[in-house]
């Protein structure tokens, strides 16, 4: 069974720049979870996509946005880029109730912004 | 609010010592979720263990234990016998109701290293 995959690996952008990351969830999970793990402040809760809908977000500002497909998987936009907003993007998938499941991480994409 | 604190920012052995590592949460609810996940250098979060906030027994995977401990809030890890493929960053994380469960609150991970 394949696992979540994210793409791109490794992205660099200037600052001020859009950058689209990508996530594929594991057949028949139908949530979609992102994380931000910045050096020095750890993994961060980003947003909660399940069904298509968005369900939470954490403390980041509008500009971090994303959607979920009908096929479950998932896109993170992050639009006027700041140098701070480099970091390692981690994906997650689960059932909707990933509590009781457990949620299974793709290995990241590496955004770079300079 | 849901807190998780690792003390431990790096712990390093030598292969074949016992290692613990610690986790402490704060949470308010009594139904709550614990996770431990480890972090290799590729970069993937690896689950495990998952132990909700009812099941205070302790457990073994192998060469893995845990030690959940309500009365004094923390879900301690040991690896007995270590070895260098251990050699990882280890997360420890909380969910609960306050954010329906879905999001995981993470300590800031305790970078351990295992030499030959």
């Amino acid at each position: 069974e394949a696992g979540v995959t994210q793409s791109p690996t490794h992205l660099i952008k200037t600052r001020g720049q859009q950058a689209t990351l990508r996530c594929s969830p594991i057949s028949g999970h139908t949530s979609v979870y992102w994380y931000q793990q910045a050096l020095g402040l750890g993994l961060q809760f980003l947003l909660w996509y399940d069904e298509g809908e968005e369900r939470n977000r954490g403390n980041f500002p509008p500009r971090f946005s994303g959607r979920q497909f009908p096929n479950y998987s998932s896109e993170l936009n992050v639009n006027a880029l700041e140098l701070e907003d480099s970091a390692l993007y981690l994906c997650a998938s689960s059932f909707p109730d990933g509590w009781n499941y457990g949620y299974t991480f793709g290995s990241g994409t590496r955004l770079t912004v300079v | 609010a849901q807190k998780v604190t690792q003390a431990q920012t790096e712990i390093s052995v030598v292969e074949k010592e016992d290692v613990t590592l610690d986790c402490v949460y704060e949470t308010r609810d009594t139904t709550y979720y614990l996770f431990w996940y480890k972090q290799p250098p590729s970069g993937e979060l690896v689950f495990l263990i998952r132990r909700n906030s009812f099941d205070e027994q302790n457990e073994i995977s192998g060469r893995y234990s845990w030690n959940f401990q309500k009365s004094t809030s923390s879900f301690n890890f040991t690896i007995t016998a270590s070895q260098v493929v251990d050699s990882a960053v280890y997360f420890c994380a909380l969910s609960d109701s306050n954010t329906g469960f879905q999001k995981l609150v993470f300590g800031t991970g305790t970078r351990l290293l295992v030499s030959p």
